[in-house]
Formats: structure tokens, sequence, C-alpha cells
């Protein structure tokens, strides 16, 4: 089976600082994606990466940068961070086109 | 846009029950189509994955899928109390870029 981690589940954090958010995949995938969910908006993806050293802007990119230096690890950046950054954040990752995504277990981020 | 469309419900069956789950889209080109499962608090987990027209089994869960009326369904037989999540329709549209389009979520309570 296919195993996305995420480096935190809970984490709290001030106004203005950086934060960083890691997702690692075992399984070889290519693509990887970074969504925030918050309740009554759904999922909104924020970046996605079909390679290494690749990132396209989803839906909502403002506020944020992504960095996949290495095939397995996939990590996004809040630049500084803000109230409005307070959400779940989801990684996921897909071996092709057409391939359902596999979720890792969230980070719920909250920016004090 | 593409869209997703869910009724976000809730839909409430009693257990043993057949509880019929329904998502409409937008893009015709739409490829693959899948149902995910997220209880509350937990990250999505996917149930279902469908490609062409028609219907496919598995286990309590049968996905249909009707490209000409643009409709993918979920039915899940025999429901339980431990079914009672949110159930998110995802489409991977015509742009062959992976990403997947959403829906709000339909949210199931089972009741004993």
């Amino acid at each position: 089976d296919v195993k996305v981690t995420q480096s935190s589940r809970y984490l709290v954090k001030r106004t203005g600082e950086k934060v960083f958010l890691e997702c690692v995949q075992d399984m070889d995938h290519e693509n990887m994606f970074w969504y925030r969910q918050d309740p009554g908006l759904g999922l909104r993806l924020i970046y996605f990466s079909y390679d290494v050293k690749m990132k396209e802007k989803g839906d909502i990119p403002e506020g944020y940068s992504v960095s996949r230096e290495k095939k397995e690890r996939f990590s996004l950046i809040l630049e500084s961070a803000s109230t409005n950054q307070t959400s779940m954040y989801l990684c996921a990752a897909t071996r092709q086109l057409y391939q359902p995504q596999h979720f890792g277990d969230g980070t719920r981020l909250s920016i004090l | 846009q593409k869209e997703v469309e869910q009724n976000s419900g809730p839909l409430s069956v009693p257990e043993g029950a057949i509880a019929s789950l329904n998502c409409t889209y937008s893009d015709r080109g739409s490829q693959s189509f899948f149902w995910y499962r997220q209880y509350s608090g937990k990250s999505p987990e996917l149930i279902m994955s469908i490609y062409s027209n028609g219907d496919k089994e598995d286990g309590r869960f049968t996905a249909q899928l009707n490209k000409a009326s643009q409709y993918v369904s979920l039915l899940i037989r025999d429901s339980q109390p431990s079914d009672s999540a949110t159930y998110l329709c995802a489409v991977e549209g015509s742009s062959n870029t992976g990403k997947l389009i959403f829906g709000q979520g339909t949210t199931l309570q089972v009741k004993p």
C-alpha cells in the first residue's frame, strides 16, 4: 500500500513565522499535491509537482511556496504565516495520471 | 470553472438500508472518477475508482458511472453506523494534469 507521511499532525505557530510542512511518500510516485481543507470550502489545491524540481500553481498559491528536491519529498512553505492560513493541510501522491491520489494523515495548523 | 456537485446532506439512513450518494460533474472530457470517505478530523481515504460506464462493485460498495449524463454515484448496501462519514466525489478532468476536482462532500449518518 501507498504510504504518505506528513511530518506533524498538529502544529501551532505565530504570525509572521516561516512555516515548513513536510510530506514524504514511499512508492516512487511521480505526482505530489498540497491541499488545504476548510469547513464549507472543501479541498482546495495549493501547489502540485510532477517531478523533482518541478512545481505548478494550484487554485490558491498566494502566500505559499513549495520545494521538491527529491522525488519522495514535497515541502509546503508558508513564507510569512498569517491567521487566515489556519487550516487542515493535506498532502497527496499519485503514481501517474488517471490514478487515484493517496493522502497523508494531514497537519492541523494553527496560526496565532 | 470545472465543477463537481454533491448534495451536502446530511443523508440519514437506518442501519441495514442502502445509502445512495450522487455526484454530477461539468467537464464532459473527464476520464477518472473516485469516491473518498472522510471521517471527522481525518484525511480522505479512497474507497472506489471507476473509469468506464456502468457499475463497479467492491464488497458492500457499488460505484455507477454514466458519462452521457455526467453522473457518478455510490451505493452502500447494508449500511452500518461505521459508514457514517463525509463522502467526497473526485473527478480528474480532461486537462491531463493529474489534478482532481473535489465535490464539497455528502455527510452520511447511519442510525442504529
